[in-house]
């Protein structure tokens, strides 16, 4: 089957730029997760969907950070504007159930603000 | 809150020798842990988890792990490590069954590098 897919895999912006980040979750998932992992550091829940609604966006930086999940598919990230902070790796991970199923995730998205 | 804890940030072990990662984490309600692997540039890929049942779980690639929960640990094992073991080590736990769970707690990660 198909895994996780994430694009674009790199991205470089200046701060203040907006960007987004797209990720279609294995066929059937009901649960789609974002995480962001900042350079030696573990990856941190930024969202959680359970099909197209919100579960847990308590991590997301609500000021410049949103997310939507379109039809309880497909789902974009974006950041307006973006920080130096912003600088990491956006993981993108589904899972058949919100419950202690395992969670596949995708390549991930590089960005880096400059 | 939950948290964990990986002892080690980095790991150096000569191929064929055996290696353990050291994982703790804290949570006032019952737990699932998992080890996840990251090779260079790719995503997260699961090793092992522990839901119930035996405290010994057995995973890919020839890991294991032993949940001890008096000291709150869930230690990961290879007897023999290959250069191909070389990644970032992550473990990782999760939010109750019974919730609205899934949520994953990661540690900091743990750099294994094999030198021949």
């Amino acid at each position: 089957e198909a895994g996780v897919a994430q694009s674009p895999r790199y991205k470089i912006i200046e701060k203040r730029q907006s960007v987004a980040f797209w990720c279609n979750p294995i066929s059937g998932h009901a649960t789609l997760y974002w995480y962001q992992q900042i350079l030696g550091q573990g990856p941190k829940l930024l969202i959680q969907f359970q099909n197209n609604g919100v579960v847990d966006d308590s991590q997301l930086p609500k000021d410049r950070f949103s997310a939507e999940r379109l039809k309880g598919v497909d789902s974009t990230l974006k950041i307006q504007p973006a920080k130096l902070e912003d600088s990491a790796v956006y993981l993108c991970a589904s899972s058949f159930r919100a419950t202690a199923d395992e969670q596949f995730f995708g390549p991930g998205t590089r960005l880096t603000v400059l | 809150a939950q948290s964990v804890t990986q002892l080690d940030s980095q790991v150096p072990v000569f191929e064929e020798a055996p290696v353990e990662l050291r994982c703790n984490y804290s949570s006032s309600v019952s737990v699932y842990l998992f080890w996840y692997v990251q090779y260079p540039n790719q995503g997260l890929q699961l090793l092992l988890k522990y839901l119930s049942g035996s405290t010994l779980v057995k995973g890919i690639n020839g890991f294991e792990a032993e949940f001890n929960k008096s000291q709150t640990s869930f230690h990961l094992r290879k007897p023999s490590v290959h250069i191909s073991d070389t990644a970032e080590y992550f473990c990782a736990v999760a939010e109750g069954i019974y919730n609205q769970g899934g949520k994953l707690i990661f540690g900091q990660g743990t750099e294994l590098s094999v030198k021949p």
